[in-house]
């Protein structure tokens, strides 16, 4: 699976757009990008995915580069329960299916 | 989405005993389960790979004779650390592969402390 790069730590406050950046330049042809979050002494949580098409649902927006080697998500209005660490995950899909690898994220802390 | 439950959420064992922990998809068949371990301000780290009804992939340095990896049905995994030791207090998580092969699901996930 192609290497990620993320920020090590953001800052949002309560009610603002949180966007958390993600580098994977080396990603191939048929690997999605997985968003996944953790909060505190929880498992990780699904949040969103794609291939290059922009997507949305009801927890964030992912938007992807068109040379797909860069995304952003966006949590439209942060809230205190969306501190978390976040990881961005580039994997197979489907029959190719690959197991999650997961790097150190960000770790993005929502203040009132 | 779908529902991966862990059993149970936090335990307490004595340094040379064995302790289980189950992992169940509640509301679809998981063909395949994870096994993962996350130590203090780190990220999860994968040890093993289960398939139903055959034996379990385990990661390079992870003992398979201690760490032992059942999935005997399509909605249970237990893994059981045996003769466990104070280095193997950790946060202990699951996940299973989705019913559309597309995301994974995670339990919440064990807490061990080995005393």
């Amino acid at each position: 699976d192609a290497k990620t790069t993320q920020p090590t730590s953001m800052d949002c406050a309560e009610g603002r757009a949180a966007n958390l950046p993600c580098n994977h330049s080396t990603i191939s042809g048929n690997e999605y990008v997985y968003w996944y979050r953790q909060i505190h002494s929880q498992g990780p949580q699904y949040i969103i995915h794609g291939l290059k098409n922009n997507e949305t649902n009801e927890m964030a927006s992912l938007i992807i580069t068109e040379d797909r080697k860069s995304s952003t998500l966006i949590l439209p209005h942060a809230t205190l329960r969306d501190t978390a660490v976040y990881y961005c995950i580039v994997r197979l899909f489907g029959s190719g299916y690959s197991t999650l690898t997961f790097g150190k994220g960000t770790m993005l802390l929502v203040s009132p | 989405g779908a529902v991966v439950s862990q059993h149970p959420s936090w335990v307490i064992c004595k340094s040379g005993t064995s302790v289980k922990i189950e992992c169940r998809s509640l509301d679809f068949q998981a063909t395949t389960m994870f096994w993962y371990r996350q130590f203090p301000k780190q990220s999860l780290m994968l040890m093993a790979t289960s398939n139903e009804g055959s034996k379990a992939t385990y990661e390079q340095g992870v003992e398979k004779d201690k760490f032992l990896i059942n999935h005997a049905s399509l909605t249970l995994s237990t893994l059981t650390v045996t003769s466990a030791h104070p280095e193997d207090s950790s946060f202990y998580i699951c996940s299973a592969r989705g019913p559309m092969n597309t995301e994974a699901f995670f339990g919440q996930g064990t807490r061990l402390t080995v005393v």
